[in-house]
């Protein structure tokens, strides 16, 4: 159980353009989704904090009008990056928590992002 | 906000050998700590946790162990072997959720 899926698992797109994730929790509710990017040889750093029905919170330092977080029912989250950039380039990954209080995170696979 | 820092950043050990990582964290409200296996390009994997209430964990090879007053927790790989070469990372989390990561440990296991 606790399984958590990305999509697509990696995509490369023109700079400008802009780009969405899917993070799916498959057989569980997640009231809280969060987004991590990991550069390479990095550690992963938390982007935002999506919470079903409401606004994400972003960690400082994250663009919030540039890294557009979605989570619009129980089981899905979606970033979408606007207006790439070859900076943007890097492993997107999403996990989720089963409830509150429980602070286990089921990781999704990760999207490698390229932008040319 | 939270800071967790990871020591050291590589380690090298001979097959059979004892591994440790060790991992600081400076928010007291942290009550939850994971550590995370990470092979090349794929998603982090779970080895191990510890809640603020235990000091100790152990798993076939794999313990941790917390000091809550000391605000530091370390894993322990024993008889190590070359499948657990890989980036390790420790993570500090409240209730809510959400993880602050170590920088990561590059575990090489020499056969």
């Amino acid at each position: 159980g606790a399984v958590v899926s990305q999509h697509p698992s990696w995509v490369i797109c023109k700079s400008g353009t802009s780009v969405k994730i899917e993070c799916r929790s498959l057989d569980f509710q997640a009231t809280t989704m969060f987004w991590y990017r990991q550069f390479p040889k990095q550690s992963l750093m938390l982007m935002a904090t999506s919470n079903e029905g409401s606004k994400a919170t972003y960690e400082q330092g994250v663009e919030k009008d540039k890294f557009l977080i979605n989570h619009a029912s129980l089981t899905l989250s979606t970033l979408t990056v606007t207006s790439a950039h070859p900076e943007d380039s890097s492993f997107y990954i999403c996990s989720a928590t089963l409830s509150s209080g429980k602070n286990e995170q089921y990781f999704g696979p990760g999207t490698r992002l390229t932008v040319t | 906000g939270e800071n967790v820092e990871q020591h050291p950043s590589t380690l090298s050990v001979q097959e059979g050998d004892s591994a440790v990582i060790k991992c600081t964290y400076s928010d007291s409200a942290s009550n939850y700590f994971p550590w995370y296996k990470q092979e090349l390009g794929k998603r982090p994997q779970l080895i191990i946790d510890i809640r603020s209430n235990v000091g100790e964990k152990k798993d076939q090879r794999i313990a941790v162990t917390l000091n809550k007053t000391a605000k530091h927790f370390s894993l322990h790989i024993t008889e190590t072997q070359p499948e657990d070469s890989a980036v390790y990372f420790c993570a500090a989390s409240s209730a809510a959720g959400k993880s602050t990561f170590g920088d990561g440990t590059t575990l090489t296991v020499k056969p």
